[in-house]
């Protein structure tokens, strides 16, 4: 199992951000996808959530309404598109795979950093 | 909102046992996943529904769940295994289920 994240850098405040994730080594479609952040020395977020055919998402407040999670099976690979950034976004981005709520987050990527400032 | 709460720090000497708390009103009628994360690197799962661990954990790593705590514990403890452990649970009364306690340093003396 494998889940390499990329798309972070420096993005000015207000700007926007697309992060994919590939995996391989599973099969895509059998899971749950989700992208947990954490700014740097600080705990962990589950920001968004996707289910296996991505027709239903799940959002945490601090990001609803601006982050869109999506997926694509065929090319197996997670996104989240970021915009109106926030200097409190700045954090590193973690893909993670979720069998079931009863299983938790059983692999990660390694994470990509995002840095919002100007 | 939903909070789990964990000590900020725990140390231990080689050899010894570790035990790190998750404490919610009523954890124990949830299912609490535990994880490893090292300086630099990602999480990784070390205990799954309380009490399982994924392929490859050694099993010095055990987990407990009753009543209002949960409880990581660490036997034979290692110089590899400091690091920082976060407890989490899905919490499916609410919008967005996951929730992640705040996170323990374990320091190995």
């Amino acid at each position: 199992v494998h889940l390499e994240e990329s798309g972070g850098g420096v993005v000015r405040p207000g700007g926007a951000l697309r992060l994919s994730c590939e995996a391989s080594g599973f099969t895509f479609d059998d899971y749950g996808m989700s992208w947990v952040r954490q700014v740097p020395g600080k705990g962990l977020e589950c920001i968004c959530a996707i289910n296996w055919n991505g027709v239903t998402t799940v959002y945490a407040d601090s990001v609803k309404g601006r982050f869109t999670i999506s997926r694509d099976n065929a090319k197996n690979s997670l996104y989240l598109q970021m915009s109106s950034l926030r200097a409190e976004d700045t954090a590193f981005y973690y893909c993670a795979r979720e069998r079931s709520a009863s299983y938790g987050f059983d692999f990660w990527g390694r994470g990509t950093l995002v840095t919002v400032s100007s | 909102s939903d909070v789990l709460t964990q000590p900020p720090s725990v140390s231990v000497a080689p050899g010894q046992t570790a035990r790190i708390t998750c404490e919610r009103d009523d954890i124990g009628s949830k299912s609490v996943h535990w994880y490893q994360q090292k300086p630099g690197q990602a999480p990784v799962l070390v205990v799954y529904a309380d009490v399982d661990r994924p392929s490859g954990i050694p099993d010095r790593f055990s987990g407990s769940n009753s009543a209002n705590t949960a409880t990581l514990t660490i036997s034979r403890v290692e110089a590899g295994d400091e690091a920082d452990y976060y407890c989490q649970i899905y919490n499916s009364s609410r919008d967005h289920p996951w929730v992640f306690g705040g996170g323990t340093k374990l320091t190995v003396l």
